[in-house]
């Protein structure tokens, strides 16, 4: 059964340091991995998405990478501000035959300025 | 949000009513998910269809929940009688098509349920 898990739960950094986020799933035969961003009382946003045959894609100030063999993706976020700060998840997606996804737990970010 | 609209925002009812939580697609898409955000739990699978049809109905917590889509632009997720224990915010989610980005999930801004 996979699981995919997020460390750290929660993260308090100073504005403009760059830092990284992790996703660690269990079962390294994922379709793709995607990185979302939940502000308060709102929805999930997709930030990111990457393919099980890529290796990273990049976005603005974000880049996440992807290593099947070793179970894990990061999420690098550069020169952080405190519009950054929300909660952070990953999730993969199980095969290309089914539309699963399993979600992280997220990791809580804040900027501070 | 724009790609899915969610009724109603916050909805608190007594145990043992009804819930109707309802979903509309704005853009196209092939698939619809519902999903469970609980503080203890994290975001979970309820069920999810293609092309209107269900497919994986196995998140379903119990025969309380059922979850309908008589067409494309409207699905609902039902829950009779409701229980304390099914206080969350429940997410409607949908993605495929044929427009750019289809292959992202994209999700409403969710229906908060608390049962008293």
């Amino acid at each position: 059964k996979q699981e995919v898990t997020q460390i750290p739960a929660a993260l308090s950094v100073p504005e403009g340091e760059n830092l990284v986020l992790n996703c660690s799933f269990t079962d390294s035969a994922i379709y793709n991995l995607q990185w979302f961003r939940q502000d308060p009382g709102k929805g999930l946003t997709s930030l990111l998405l990457i393919q099980s045959s890529q290796r990273e894609q990049t976005s603005g100030r974000l880049n996440a990478s992807l290593d099947k063999s070793s179970g894990r993706s990061t999420l690098y976020i550069a020169a952080s501000q405190p519009g950054d700060s929300a909660t952070y998840l990953c999730a993969a997606r199980l095969s290309l035959a089914t539309y699963k996804y399993i979600f992280g737990t997220g990791t809580r970010l804040k900027v501070l300025a | 949000d724009a790609g899915v609209i969610q009724s109603p925002r916050h909805e608190v009812t007594e145990m043992g009513q009804e819930v109707t939580l309802r979903c509309k697609p704005i853009s196209g898409h092939d698939y619809l998910f519902w999903y469970r955000q609980t503080m203890m739990r994290g975001l979970e699978l309820l069920i999810y269809f293609n092309n209107n049809v269900p497919i994986d109905d196995s998140g379903m917590p119990e025969d309380r929940f059922s979850a309908k889509m008589p067409n494309a632009s409207f699905s609902t997720l039902k829950i009779q009688p409701s229980e304390p224990r099914d206080s969350a915010v429940y997410f409607c989610a949908i993605v495929g098509g044929r427009a750019p980005g289809a292959n992202v999930l994209t999700f409403g801004a969710g229906s908060r349920l608390t049962v008293l």
